[in-house]
């Protein structure tokens, strides 16, 4: 079955303990992406990668940092969390950017920073 | 840089009643695409719109897209409860960046 998955789907963590969220997909998609949902904002683009070893940055990159040394994997790193960090992610994969194909989202991963 | 603006963010309707959700872009999109996020879940693939002047239907609900394509709009006839959810819109533009509007979460009252 095609999906992004996403793990952990909860984390409570408290501040400056750095965290990792994995996110794979199976569909041999070029073009993966981070975003991060908060109340009465949407969904905010965190980073993005076009493919392996390719990333930049995308709205509201502070604090985080991803990789991209595989094509099926993206995962999301919070350094040092800080409770502003506290949200629903979600990673979403798609074929390259410029072909005009939906995302596909991961179940989300809900962190609390205490 | 590119925004996409969607009205309203909330919308309440009694179960039977039509909705509608806007998104107007700061520039002109290559295409947009419009998503469904149930609660508690992740957005779903709904459609895309790519043609100026273009008009989809699937089912109960219709896309349009803006002759200028720069606005769009999601139309449901005759809610039902399974409708409830957050509908986005994400536009494309000129350097293929898809932009989220902040989306519309609509409820049904049964």
């Amino acid at each position: 079955e095609a999906q992004v998955t996403q793990n952990p789907r909860y984390l409570i963590t408290v501040t400056g303990k750095k965290l990792t969220v994995t996110c794979s997909q199976n569909m041999n998609h070029e073009y993966m992406s981070w975003y991060r949902q908060d109340p009465g904002l949407g969904l905010r683009q965190i980073y993005y990668s076009m493919n392996v070893e390719v990333t930049d940055k995308g709205d509201v990159p502070e604090g985080y940092k991803v990789s991209r040394k595989e094509k099926r994997n993206f995962p999301l790193i919070l350094e040092s969390p800080s409770p502003n960090q506290t949200s629903l992610y979600f990673c979403a994969s798609s074929w390259g950017l410029n072909s005009n194909q939906p995302q596909h989202f991961g179940d989300g991963t809900r962190l609390s920073i205490l | 840089g590119q925004q996409v603006m969607q009205i309203p963010q909330y919308q309440h309707v009694q179960e039977g009643e039509d909705f509608t959700t806007y998104c107007n872009s700061s520039t002109t999109l290559s295409n947009i695409q419009w998503y469904k996020q149930r609660p508690g879940g992740h957005p779903v693939f709904l459609i895309q719109l790519v043609k100026s002047g273009e008009v989809k239907k699937q089912k109960r609900l219709t896309f349009q897209f803006g002759e200028a394509k720069k606005n769009s709009s999601l139309h449901i006839t005759a809610t039902q409860t399974t409708d409830v959810g957050t509908y986005f819109c994400a536009g494309r533009g000129s350097n293929y960046k898809l932009t989220f509007g902040k989306g519309t979460l609509l409820t049904v009252n049964p």
